[in-house]
Formats: C-alpha cells, sequence, structure tokens
C-alpha cells in the first residue's frame, strides 16, 4: 500500500540556520509527490511538486526538494529560515487508485528560535 | 481570484445529529477532493468528485456521503456524528480529474462532536 514516513515529528532550528524535513515513500510506481505547509488554523499551502523531470524541484517561499528514486525520498530544504517560517510540513504522494487522491505523511512540525 | 472556500468555519453538533460542511472550488476548476485531519495527524482522503461523479472514496463508513454540483461546488455530509469524527475537514479542488494533480485546498471547517 502507499504510504509516507516523515520520521521527524518536530524539528527546532535558529533563524537563519539551514533545514532539511525528511520524507519517504512507498509507492508502486512513478510518484508524483508534494510538500505543503500548515500555518496553526490554516488550510494547506502547496509549497512544491513533482511530476517528472528534472530530480531538484524549486518552490515557493525560498523551499527546495529533491527527488532520489533509489532511497525513495523527497526531501524538503532551505537554505536560511526565517521565523514566519514555523508551521507544519506535510509531504504527500499520488495518485492513488485512479483518482485524485493523496496519502499524506503525519507531518514535521517546525519551530524557529530567534 | 478566489481561493478555496469553505463554510461554515466552525461548528458545534452533538453526538447523533447530521451535519453538512460545503465547499465551493477555485474558478474553473471541475474536481473537488474531502479530506478530515485529526488533530496531530495528516489529512485522510474522503472522497474525490469530478463532473458530479464520485471518483474515489476512502476508508470511511458509509455515514459519510457527498455530492457535487453543475456549478462544481460540493457538500460533505456526515450521519449519526461521533466524537471521532471531530476534526478540521479540508476541501480540495483541481482543474480535472485525471492529469492535474495540484490541488488546491480550503482553510477548512471546524469539526467538534460532543
Amino acid at each position: 500500500a502507499q504510504s509516507v514516513t516523515q520520521p521527524d515529528i518536530h524539528i527546532t532550528v535558529s533563524e537563519g540556520a539551514s533545514l532539511e524535513l525528511r520524507c519517504n515513500y512507498s509507492y508502486g510506481a512513478t510518484p508524483y509527490l508534494f510538500w505543503y505547509v500548515q500555518s496553526p488554523g490554516q488550510g494547506l499551502q502547496l509549497l512544491l511538486k513533482y511530476f517528472s523531470g528534472d530530480t531538484l524541484v524549486q518552490g515557493i517561499k525560498g523551499f527546495e526538494a529533491e527527488f532520489k528514486r533509489s532511497q525513495s525520498s523527497f526531501n524538503l530544504r532551505k537554505p536560511s529560515v526565517h521565523w514566519s517560517d514555523a508551521a507544519e510540513y506535510f509531504c504527500a504522494v499520488g495518485p492513488i487508485q485512479g483518482a485524485q487522491k493523496l496519502v499524506f505523511g503525519q507531518g514535521t512540525r517546525l519551530t524557529i528560535n530567534p | 481570484d478566489a481561493g478555496v472556500t469553505q463554510s461554515p468555519t466552525h461548528l458545534i453538533k452533538t453526538r447523533g445529529q447530521h451535519v453538512t460542511l460545503r465547499c465551493s472550488p477555485i474558478s474553473g476548476h471541475k474536481s473537488v477532493s474531502w479530506y478530515q485531519q485529526v488533530l496531530g495527524q495528516g489529512p485522510q482522503f474522503i472522497f474525490q468528485y469530478y463532473e458530479k461523479e464520485e471518483r474515489g472514496r476512502g476508508n470511511f463508513p458509509d455515514r459519510f456521503s457527498a455530492r457535487q454540483f453543475p456549478n462544481y461546488s460540493s457538500e460533505l455530509n456526515v450521519n449519526a456524528l461521533l466524537l471521532g469524527d471531530s476534526a478540521l475537514y479540508l476541501c480540495a479542488s483541481s482543474l480535472e480529474g485525471v492529469g492535474s494533480y495540484e490541488q488546491y485546498f480550503g482553510p477548512g471547517t471546524r469539526l467538534t462532536v460532543t
């Protein structure tokens, strides 16, 4: 069955430091991969997506992610975090069974120290 | 352009009652999906509708139902509410049912069952 694992439930980094959030997936074919961000009490905002082609994808707010098929990973990175990046981050994989169903990881909560 | 809108924002219901949640997709989007997000977890897929037809269903009981209207808006209905139905219900829209997997999420409806 398709699944997504985000090994880190909570990460704390200092403002200005680099960031890497891990995502591992299980999927039978070439996946479509997504990273979403959720601020407290808000919906999900799409940060970036991978469908095919270049395995390093750029997203909004200075985020990037690298698809590594051999490691079944799609890690999210940012070279220098800002206090406004504090939020919950979700990795997702799809499509599932021909539908636009996305399977999400449990999420990683990011805290920024001033 | 307006994003995905959902109503109501918050809702408090009693066990055994029925609830209807509403979603308006982004203009031009024909596909609507519903997700349930329990506190501390990632969203879980409930339904996808495209052109008023059900395209996918998640692992939820028959108490959950949905429909899509000719204007592509959608309703999610939950009967015989249980305490465990307390969650953030997210609606997502996308351009088409297949081939376009970018889903854009609304702010959600926070349902509390007492």
